[in-house]
């Protein structure tokens, strides 16, 4: 079983930047496509963005396009998201999961708050 | 592409909820199914429409045909009261998709 912790979220004024990382604690981590998904508070999951196993295949929602960066370090086993531009309504919960098209193990979240 | 669920099931204990998840053909597509239950992040409790993880118990069952695909939780126990998502790879536009999710709760 891949085990997952997120980090790096906290209080930002809108238009401000956070960089969440996700740690796996898998030796084969660089064979797996990993996912960021997030959850407003009371709200549903809503799917953030993916990366490809090697890095090369990189995937946004609309809604963070041009305003998230996935990346990922094979050689750390983590996966980070760069989260810029925030706006009030990105505040959220945010998950890290591995794989793409389904997602079969996930972080226990770290919380993004953005309020000026 | 658009996955549509009911906002809520009620179903007693040792009863079978079933929880449906629409969309436009969706038999053309693989659906998974998660489970949150309050305060905790999502489990993966059915992959490629009919699949269980390891350590899910075979109470949860999954279907898919037409424009719906259904998770069925037989045997329902006061444990299964959560939150459920569909999902679906949309190769199109390689975006993950969830359904609005359905509250399951156990009378």
């Amino acid at each position: 079983e891949v085990r997952l912790l997120e980090s790096g979220g906290g209080v930002v004024k809108p238009g401000g930047s956070l960089r969440l990382s996700c740690a796996a604690s898998t030796l084969s981590f660089s064979d797996y496509a990993m996912s960021w998904v997030r959850q407003a508070p009371g709200k549903g999951l809503e799917w953030v963005a993916a990366i490809s196993a090697g890095g090369e295949g990189i995937y946004y929602a609309n809604s963070v396009k041009g305003r998230f960066t996935i990346s990922r370090d094979n050689s750390k086993n983590t996966v980070y998201l760069q989260v810029s531009g925030l706006r009030v309504e990105d505040t959220a919960v945010y998950y890290c999961a591995k794989d793409q098209e389904y997602l079969d193990s996930w972080g226990q979240g770290t919380p993004v708050t953005v309020s000026s | 592409y658009v996955l549509t669920q009911p906002p809520s099931v009620s179903v007693a204990p040792g009863q079978t909820a079933k929880i449906t998840c629409g969309g436009h053909n969706i038999e053309t597509k693989s659906v998974h199914w998660y489970q949150q239950r309050p305060g905790q992040a999502p489990v993966l409790v059915v992959y490629d429409d009919t699949n269980r993880p390891s350590g899910i118990p075979e109470r949860f069952s999954g279907s898919n045909s037409g424009n719906t695909a259904t998770l069925t939780v037989s045997r329902v126990q006061s444990g299964d009261e959560a939150d459920y998502y569909c999902q679906v790879w949309d190769n199109n536009i390689d975006h993950v998709i969830f359904g609005g999710g359905t509250k399951l709760t156990v009378l």
